[in-house]
């Protein structure tokens, strides 16, 4: 069974660039969640998908950052325009049901913006 | 906030050693999770505790959890060089998402 993909691996941008994560969650999963770990720092969650619907998007750090799930399958998360503090790791995960708790990380796309 | 925090921050032991990582958080759970990550790679999922156990076992990994102290604690025994990694604690509490803290780095010298 193919895990969670992510797509790009790496990118670098400029600052004022647009910048759009993909997201392919395991099959049948539900529930898809995006996190960034900022240099240094924790790992902090940014949204959650239940299919097509926005759950949660408490931690969306602001307007910049646009997320979608068209047809409740791969997620996209879009940067626009990107500025430095955007730099980091973007996880995304995915999981069957909110009561099996355990989630399914991908490998993190790396964005660094210049 | 529920932020789990690790102790240690970073950790260097020599191949075969055992490696101690804590966590504490702040506000009550339903369970608390440990995951890995290698350079490069994404989070693996390593154990699940529950809010109503104490200890837990999986393979060369021992996992406790206090909730009165609201701690935890990850033991990795007989230690490899394949162990180095980054090593979190993840949080759960009713229906939010996972909290993580800032991660504990393990080096394991061969």
């Amino acid at each position: 069974e193919a895990g969670v993909t992510q797509f790009p691996s790496h990118s670098v941008i400029e600052k004022g660039q647009t910048v759009t994560l993909r997201c392919d969650p395991i099959s049948g999963h539900d529930n898809l969640y995006w996190y960034r770990r900022v240099m240094g720092k924790e790992i902090k969650f940014l949204l959650h998908f239940v299919k097509e619907s926005k759950q949660d998007e408490s931690g969306m750090p602001n307007n910049r950052f646009l997320a979608e799930r068209t047809g409740g399958t791969y997620s996209t998360l879009k940067v626009q325009p990107a500025e430095l503090e955007d730099s980091g790791v973007y996880f995304c995960a995915s999981s069957q049901d909110l009561t099996a708790y355990e989630q399914y990380f991908g490998p993190g796309t790396r964005l660094t913006v210049t | 906030s529920q932020q789990g925090e690790e102790d240690p921050q970073a950790l260097s032991i020599q191949e075969g050693e055992n490696a101690t990582m804590n966590c504490s958080y702040k506000t009550s759970i339903n369970n608390l999770q440990w995951y890995r990550q290698n350079s490069g790679r994404g989070l693996v999922h390593l154990i699940l505790i529950r809010s109503n156990e104490r200890e837990k076992h999986s393979g060369r990994l021992r996992v406790t959890l206090d909730t009165s102290k609201k701690s935890s604690s990850l033991l990795i025994t007989a230690s490899r060089a394949a162990d180095t990694a980054s090593y979190f604690c993840a949080t759960v509490g009713g229906n939010t998402p996972l909290v993580f803290g800032k991660g504990t780095r393990l080096s394991v010298i061969a």
